[in-house]
């Protein structure tokens, strides 16, 4: 089976400063990876995902995450963040062969202060 | 307009009351899903069809139920509410056939309280 553990609940950071939020799995076969953000009342959106090729994916806002599969971990970082930025982060996995089932982590709330 | 629709967006009922929750999707896709939302816990899946003939329990399925009316159409009913089911359903699609299967799409999500 798979599990996502986000160990960061809530991670409170300055506007600009950097942040990272950790994310890490277990699993016994190969995985697809994702991010998704969730803004305030609304629902999931894909911020960017990991299937093959190079470990390190980027998003159109400016976030990244690399696969690292020694350490089975896949943290999504931002060098400087935005107001904009505050919102709910859901890391997930999906094996290969069954790709359509997506185990989430518990989630980490990233709040954004000026 | 949104491609994934759920209604009602809110709803507050009583324990024991029959409930339906329904999702529509303009995709085309083949495959949705339910999912419950809850703090501290992420979401969790209740049930999936890959079409509308191939239905199949989730992680959480007991005390829930689902219909696929159509390849657009997957609604999630509560036959018997209880206040443990309190809690955000999101209905998600992936395309199969149109190749976003690694994808999921979500809609807005339904809020639902039990008292």
């Amino acid at each position: 089976a798979q599990s996502v553990t986000q160990l960061d609940s809530q991670v409170p950071v300055f506007e600009e400063a950097p942040v990272e939020l950790r994310c890490n799995y277990s699993s016994s076969v190969s995985v697809y990876l994702f991010w998704y953000v969730q803004y305030p009342n609304q629902g999931l959106q894909l911020l960017l995902k990991y299937l093959s090729g190079s470990t390190l994916v980027e998003s159109i806002n400016g976030f990244e995450a690399e696969f690292n599969k020694s350490q089975t971990s896949f943290h999504l970082r931002k060098p400087s963040v935005h107001i904009s930025d505050t919102a709910e982060y859901f890391c997930a996995v999906s094996r290969m062969d069954s790709s359509y089932k997506l185990i989430f982590g518990s989630g980490t709330r990233l709040l954004v202060r000026p | 307009d949104a491609d994934v629709t759920q209604t009602p967006r809110n709803r507050i009922t009583k324990t024991g009351k029959r409930i339906m929750l329904e999702c529509s999707q303009t995709k085309g896709h083949d495959r949705m899903y339910w999912y419950r939302q809850d703090p501290g816990l992420g979401l969790r899946l209740i049930y999936y069809s890959f079409d509308v003939k191939d239905i199949n329990k989730g992680e959480i399925s007991d005390g829930y139920s689902v219909s696929r009316q159509a390849q657009a159409k997957f609604s999630l009913s509560l036959e018997s509410a209880i206040p443990n089911q309190t809690a955000l359903y999101f209905c998600a699609t992936s395309g199969m056939t149109s190749g976003d299967y690694n994808e999921q799409f979500f809609g807005p999500g339904t809020r639902l309280t039990v008292l």
